[in-house]
């Protein structure tokens, strides 16, 4: 593995249903980001994690769970999904949560929620 | 008011112009500024974090007017290669990252 990976790369998922999106990175970063990016309204951030066993909620948080056990996996969980939850979700690292770090984006995750 | 806000474009331009583009944020609270670049169906990559002096990278110049709130971010000589959205991104706080919409480049040859 190089950089952050994502899985899957898409899903169509039936209303109500409960769907994991994982992420997972091998740069030893601390922090961790999960956005979502919609059609006129850029990416917005979901979650965070500054650190292993920290998370925070960021912009729009309503809807998605998080959870960091450890330093590389960041999955994000929608308990039941709505259609309003179709986007495109984007997974991010950085080398702590300073004020010039780089963030470091996976290749992302398409979903549809029918 | 959006906290960060970008002309969508698109551009147009013929290889070699020189293209400018302009983002403006809301909140005088910001500390750090990006440009990063999204290619269709890709992840975002950082091109070039804003200092307050400006800064230049190769044939990409960028400036920061803190007294406007406004980001510009200058290429020239265009390539192909240049084919892009461009992303204005300015940070607030250890974890608040805002994105602008985006600005799409298309480089004509």
């Amino acid at each position: 593995i190089a950089g952050i990976t994502q899985a899957p790369t898409s899903q169509i998922l039936a209303a109500g249903r409960r769907m994991t999106l994982r992420c997972t990175q091998d740069m030893r970063h601390n922090a961790m980001y999960w956005y979502r990016q919609d059609l006129g309204l850029g990416l917005r951030l979901i979650h965070y994690s500054n650190t292993a066993g920290t998370t925070g909620k960021g912009e729009v948080p309503d809807g998605y769970s998080v959870s960091r056990a450890n330093t590389d996996d960041f999955p994000l969980t929608l308990a039941s999904a709505v259609p309003s939850q179709t986007s495109v979700y984007f997974c991010a690292s950085s080398e702590s949560s300073g004020s010039y770090n780089e963030q470091f984006f996976g290749p992302g995750t398409r979903l549809t929620v029918l | 008011r959006k906290e960060v806000e970008q002309d969508p474009g698109p551009f147009n331009v013929p290889e070699g112009a020189t293209v400018a583009f302009n983002c403006t944020y809301s909140n005088s609270a910001s500390q750090s500024f990006f440009w990063y670049r999204q290619d269709c169906r890709k992840e975002p990559k950082l091109l070039m974090s804003v200092y307050s002096s400006g800064n230049e990278d190769g044939r990409f110049t960028a400036q920061l007017n803190r007294a406007s709130q406004y980001i510009s971010l200058l290429i020239r000589d265009s390539k192909l290669s240049d084919s892009a959205t461009y992303l204005c991104v300015v940070r607030r706080g250890a974890n608040n990252l805002f994105f602008g919409t985006g600005t799409r480049l298309t480089v004509i040859p």
